[in-house]
């Protein structure tokens, strides 16, 4: 089976821009997950989605959000970006019907850099 | 909710001695408990998960952790380290009912010496 995919790897934008990056989870899988990653923070959790519907909200503000589409593919947006959303984002896939189907699969991450 | 604390951030080890990286998590309900591997410019990897059942967990990389419940630890370990396992590990969980999302500790950077 094909990993889990992200693009793009790598981007640099702008303060006040917005951004949008793609994931694409592993086939049968119906959950994607979205941590941001920075040496300060460590792993935070963004949100959850599961059969395109948001499931889990970490405590972000309101300019971070995101969709899965019905192949499970998510985007997650970031708008009006600020130089402290530089960070590497991870997306991870999981089967997630049951507790136990819980185990989650990294993509290589996006790599956004904000000037 | 859950927490999870890594005790140590850095772990240096000369390269074929044993090496234990500590974890210890919070929770009010039972949990599932994970231990993850990011090597450089890469994502997390899954080395080894307990769900139930056998307290010790063996993974991958010749990896193992021991999940202790009246001490709410799962410490990781492996007996012979190699340069190749130099990476940063990330305890992780998640309580065992519910959908509640993954926790992830703060990491603990394991650095090899030849």
């Amino acid at each position: 089976k094909a990993g889990v995919t992200q693009t793009p790897r790598y981007l640099i934008k702008t303060r006040g821009q917005q951004v949008t990056l793609s994931c694409s989870p592993i086939s049968g899988h119906r959950s994607v997950s979205w941590y941001q990653q920075t040496p300060g923070q460590g792993l935070q959790f963004l949100f959850e989605y599961f059969s395109e519907t948001q499931r889990n909200k970490g405590n972000f503000p309101g300019r971070f959000s995101g969709r899965q589409f019905s192949n499970s593919r998510s985007e997650m947006n970031v708008s009006t970006l600020e130089l402290g959303d530089s960070a590497l984002y991870l997306c991870a896939s999981s089967l997630a019907d049951s507790p136990r189907s819980y185990e989650q699969y990294f993509g290589p991450g996006t790599r956004l850099t904000v000037t | 909710a859950q927490s999870v604390t890594q005790l140590d951030s850095q772990v240096p080890v000369f390269e074929e001695a044993p090496v234990e990286l500590r974890c210890n998590y919070s929770s009010s309900v039972s949990v599932y408990l994970f231990w993850y591997v990011q090597y450089p410019n890469q994502g997390l990897q899954l080395l080894l998960k307990y769900l139930s059942g056998s307290t010790l967990v063996k993974g991958i990389n010749g990896f193992e952790a021991e999940f202790n419940k009246s001490q709410t630890s799962f410490h990781l370990r492996k007996p012979s380290v190699h340069i190749s396992d130099t990476a940063e590990y990330f305890c992780a969980v998640r309580a065992n009912s519910g959908n509640t999302p993954l926790v992830f500790g703060k990491g603990t950077r394991l650095s090899v010496i030849a």
